[in-house]
């Protein structure tokens, strides 16, 4: 079965810093990749998606995403964060035969401090 | 238009009762899944529904665990003689039903059983 490891449960970073969380997955064949969302208070929320095609993946709110096969790495990268951004981050990995249901890393939370 | 809704936000129920979590999908979408969110942790699969029919239930943790769609929208998730380990939110998400659709995520239900 895939598995996903995210390498940090906590960043602390000051607004105009930049951002880089890791993703790893565990899964020889062609999968979907994911970065989920989930702000103070609400439900999780797409931040972008790779399925194939240029692996440099641009999502919402100025955040990207690179697929790196050889390292099975889907890394979240926003060159300057907002306190705004403030929230848990959650990397998804599925499997690309059929149907959807997605695997989930345990999630790292980001602190902007303004 | 409206999103993927979850009833009751929030259960508190005693060790060893029967509860019952709904979920309503966005209007057309033919794919519904279950996961389920502990502390600390990513979501993990629980079951995934193709119309009325249960494709995947291969993410249930036991007999007790059990959920229906019957008319292929509306769908709950019913869990019997609930243990204190069965707390935590469950998530309900809902997509297109294509190999590669975004899964749309619903606010969560959180179960306490005391």
């Amino acid at each position: 079965a895939q598995s996903v490891s995210q390498h940090n449960h906590h960043v602390i970073l000051s607004e105009a810093a930049s951002l880089e969380l890791g993703c790893n997955y565990s899964y020889g064949g062609t999968v979907n990749l994911f970065w989920y969302v989930q702000y103070p208070g609400q439900h999780l929320q797409l931040l972008l998606k790779y399925f194939s095609g240029d692996p440099l993946v641009k999502g919402i709110k100025g955040f990207e995403a690179e697929f790196i096969k050889s390292k099975f790495s889907f890394n979240l990268r926003k060159p300057s964060v907002q306190w705004s951004d403030t929230a848990e981050y959650f990397c998804a990995v599925s499997l690309n035969s059929g149907y959807s249901t997605l695997t989930f890393g345990k999630g790292t939370m980001l602190l902007v401090s303004p | 238009g409206a999103g993927v809704s979850q009833t009751p936000s929030n259960k508190v129920t005693e060790k060893g009762k029967y509860v019952e979590l709904r979920c309503d999908p966005i209007s057309g979408h033919t794919a519904l899944y279950w996961y389920r969110q502990s502390l600390g942790q990513g979501p993990e699969f629980l079951i995934y529904f193709q119309g009325t029919g249960a494709a995947d239930d291969s993410g249930l943790p036991n007999d007790r665990f059990f959920a229906v769609r019957p008319e292929g929208s509306v769908s709950t998730l019913k869990i019997q003689r609930t243990e204190r380990g069965d707390s935590a939110v469950y998530l309900c998400a809902s997509s297109d039903g294509t190999g590669t659709d975004t899964q749309y995520f619903g606010p969560g239900t959180r179960l306490t059983v005391l």
